[in-house]
């Protein structure tokens, strides 16, 4: 079945750094990721939609420069978490789409910052 | 506006017990519906999906789902419940196919007692 790798798996890093989790679709091609972040005993948060060869759409009262996203080929997408700090501490968990299917999830990245 | 109900965040059964977890939801289109199963620190994994074929839809391990549009219900179901089976459960819609945006419900802690 269609698999969806994410990386890392898990993060510590100081407050001020910045922070890149990549999304792979492995075994087809993803025009379209999604990005969610996961409080602690909470539901997934839409973050952007993720698209390929154009610019990401953001979910209101999401900061842009604040979570970079690139979509540069059909099997990956990143997330970057600039200039982070202990409020970006969160699960941060990718989606993708075969084709017509229903969206196939990333195993997540536990963002720790101090 | 769409929108996904969890009624209990924290549903609690005995091993080999019937386990229902319950999802109502609001659409003012046909809705896709969908059930997810997350384990501790990993991704989001489909259970099973509605997609206005059967309104009786059977997943993987065991669990079914039945889709009633009087109800505007769709909840899951599974006739014995195994130790495995403890974890967070989403109930998800999408209003464009399996490909549109999913709104997630708040989730449910299933606990299973030996």
């Amino acid at each position: 079945g269609a698999v969806v790798s994410q990386h890392p798996s898990r993060v510590i890093c100081k407050s001020g750094t910045s922070v890149k989790i990549e999304c792979r679709s492995l075994d087809f091609q993803a025009t379209t990721m999604f990005w969610y972040r996961q409080f602690p005993k909470q539901s997934l948060m839409l973050m952007a939609t993720s698209n390929e060869g154009s610019k990401a759409t953001y979910e209101q009262g999401v900061e842009k420069d604040k979570f970079l996203i690139n979509h540069a080929s059909l099997t990956l997408s990143t997330l970057t978490v600039t200039s982070a700090h202990p409020e970006d501490s969160s699960f941060y968990i990718c989606s993708a789409r075969p084709n017509n299917q229903p969206q196939h999830f990333g195993d997540g990245t536990r963002l720790s910052i101090l | 506006a769409q929108s996904v109900t969890q009624l209990g965040s924290h549903v609690s059964v005995s091993e080999g017990a019937l386990v229902l977890l319950r999802c109502n939801y609001s659409s003012s289109v046909p809705p896709y519906l969908f059930w997810y199963v997350q384990y501790p620190n990993q991704g989001l994994q489909l259970l099973l999906k509605y997609t206005s074929a059967a309104t009786l839809v059977k997943g993987i391990n065991g669990f079914e789902a039945e889709f009633k549009k009087s109800e505007t219900s769709f909840h899951l179901t599974k006739p014995s419940a195994h130790m495995s089976d403890a974890a967070e459960y989403f109930c998800a819609v999408t209003r464009s196919g399996n490909t549109g945006k999913l709104i997630f419900g708040q989730g449910t802690t299933l606990q299973v007692k030996p």
